[in-house]
């Protein structure tokens, strides 16, 4: 079954703590993104990458980093210096081309901090 | 800044009727429209999406409509039905920079 993965489907951190969002996969795809995700507010990009060891910050980078070791890998971390950080927070991949191409999405984790 | 702009907010529809949603952009660099429909707790999928070489595309009930000059385009589903209910979401991305951007959404009621 192609597609992408995002672990876990419900998250929850305390207030001061790390916590990471796992996003795999199996598409072959070189792009990569992470969006936030808020009532009302739409979809916010984050950060994407469009190749391996390289990615670009997004509307929203603040409070965030990200990871991109391995084509089928692109790791979110959100950071206690992320002020408001519970939301629905979904990844996606496309491929890269000339021309813009469809964007798959995970199912999304959503973050609660408590 | 909101770069994509959408409405409405909010959209109740009869089952039977035209479900019509408008978005404006303003970057005239942007030449890639998806249009995307999310169920709640789901990722959003790609439902129909159009280049400003064509002022209208059609697939089956959706049928998106491009204006490069006024810089709109609308998403319009015919003979809407209940389980049409979602969120909707227009976006616009550049060539060479795949990310897109999102309007704020549209949340699709059709009433049985």
């Amino acid at each position: 079954d192609g597609g992408i993965t995002q672990s876990p489907k419900y998250l929850f951190r305390k207030e001061g703590q790390n916590v990471t969002l796992s996003c795999e996969q199996n598409l072959n795809h070189d792009a990569m993104y992470w969006y936030r995700q808020d009532p009302g507010q739409g979809l916010r990009l984050i950060y994407y990458s469009q190749i391996v060891n390289d990615f670009q910050k997004g509307d929203i980078a603040e409070g965030y980093s990200v990871s991109r070791e391995k084509k089928e890998s692109f790791p979110l971390t959100v950071t206690s210096a992320q002020k408001n950080p519970t939301a629905f927070y979904l990844c996606a991949s496309s491929i890269v081309a000339s021309l813009n191409t469809e964007a798959f999405f995970g199912q999304g984790t959503r973050l609660t901090v408590v | 800044q909101q770069q994509v702009k959408q409405s409405p907010q909010s959209l109740i529809v009869q089952k039977g009727g035209i479900s019509i949603i408008n978005c404006a952009y303003e970057n005239t660099a942007f030449d890639y429209f998806p249009w995307y429909q999310q169920f709640p707790g789901k990722g959003p999928a790609l439902l129909i999406a159009i280049r400003p070489d064509v002022s209208e595309k059609k697939e089956g009930r959706f049928t998106i409509s491009f204006n490069k000059s006024a810089k709109q385009f609308s998403l319009h589903i015919m003979d809407s039905q209940p389980g049409d209910s979602a969120t909707y979401f227009c976006a616009a991305s550049m060539p060479g920079v795949n990310a897109l951007n999102f309007g704020k959404g549209t949340s699709l009621l059709v009433t049985p």
